[in-house]
């Protein structure tokens, strides 16, 4: 099974501040990521695919990079929307597998 | 639009059974995988199973194999969820989510609480 690591769990940050989210797989998975932003009480919602394909409409504010074993997704300039739970997934190999999420938080 | 609407979970016991179902709308139904994932309270994303388009496809996730069942009905654009032998740890939201084969989950629906408890 793909273990994927994200980090940190919780980040703190201030609207209008950069936010760098990481998400780690514990082998490569090429470029079969994607990124999900949930909101309490809400599904999930797909912001990035292909690591670093933004969906139709996530925002430009949302870019993602990385391939392999080691992605990231930024938030440029975090609006007040921004503060939810992110959850980064590998769809390359089976079993299908998500990240424990990261948390971001009013600052 | 796009639409994916599960059926009310319920409760379940220990060792019961129930059925989830998930009817779509606003798409060619034909088009897509269907994947179920869940999330136990405060919990992260758990993959549970995928069924191909044609419906002869399936996979599951090692923790509902043997005990979950998947299939689809391409008449009726609906996908089903039989959860057989239910444990108190398969409590969770669980969502249906549309799939482009060998990609990602990309349209989701609301989901819907299952609780297995005596």
């Amino acid at each position: 099974e793909t273990v994927m690591t994200q980090s940190p769990a919780t980040l703190s940050v201030s609207p209008g501040e950069r936010a760098t989210l990481s998400c780690r797989a514990s082998q490569s998975v090429s470029s079969g990521l994607a990124w999900y932003q949930q909101k309490p009480g809400q599904a999930p919602r797909l912001l990035i695919y292909g690591a670093s394909t933004r969906a139709t409409d996530a925002p430009a504010r949302f870019s993602g990079s990385g391939s392999g074993t080691e992605f990231t997704l930024t938030i440029s300039s975090v609006q007040s929307e921004d503060f939810a739970a992110y959850y980064c997934h590998q769809y390359n190999k089976w079993p299908l597998t998500f990240g424990g999420g990261t948390k971001v938080e009013i600052k | 639009e796009v639409q994916l609407l599960e059926s009310v979970g319920g409760l379940g016991q220990p060792g019961g059974s129930l059925r989830l179902s998930c009817a779509a709308s606003g798409f060619t139904f034909t088009n897509y995988a269907v994947g179920w994932v869940r999330q136990a309270p405060g919990k992260g994303l758990e993959w549970v199973s995928s069924i191909s388009r044609s419906g002869d496809g399936t996979a599951y996730a090692d923790s509902v194999k043997g005990r979950f069942t998947v299939s689809r009905d391409n008449s009726d654009n609906t996908v089903y969820l039989q959860m057989n032998s239910l444990r108190v740890e398969d409590t969770a939201v669980y969502y249906c989510a549309t799939k482009i084969p060998g990609a990602h989950f990309e349209y989701w629906g609301q989901g819907t609480l299952v609780t297995v408890s005596s």
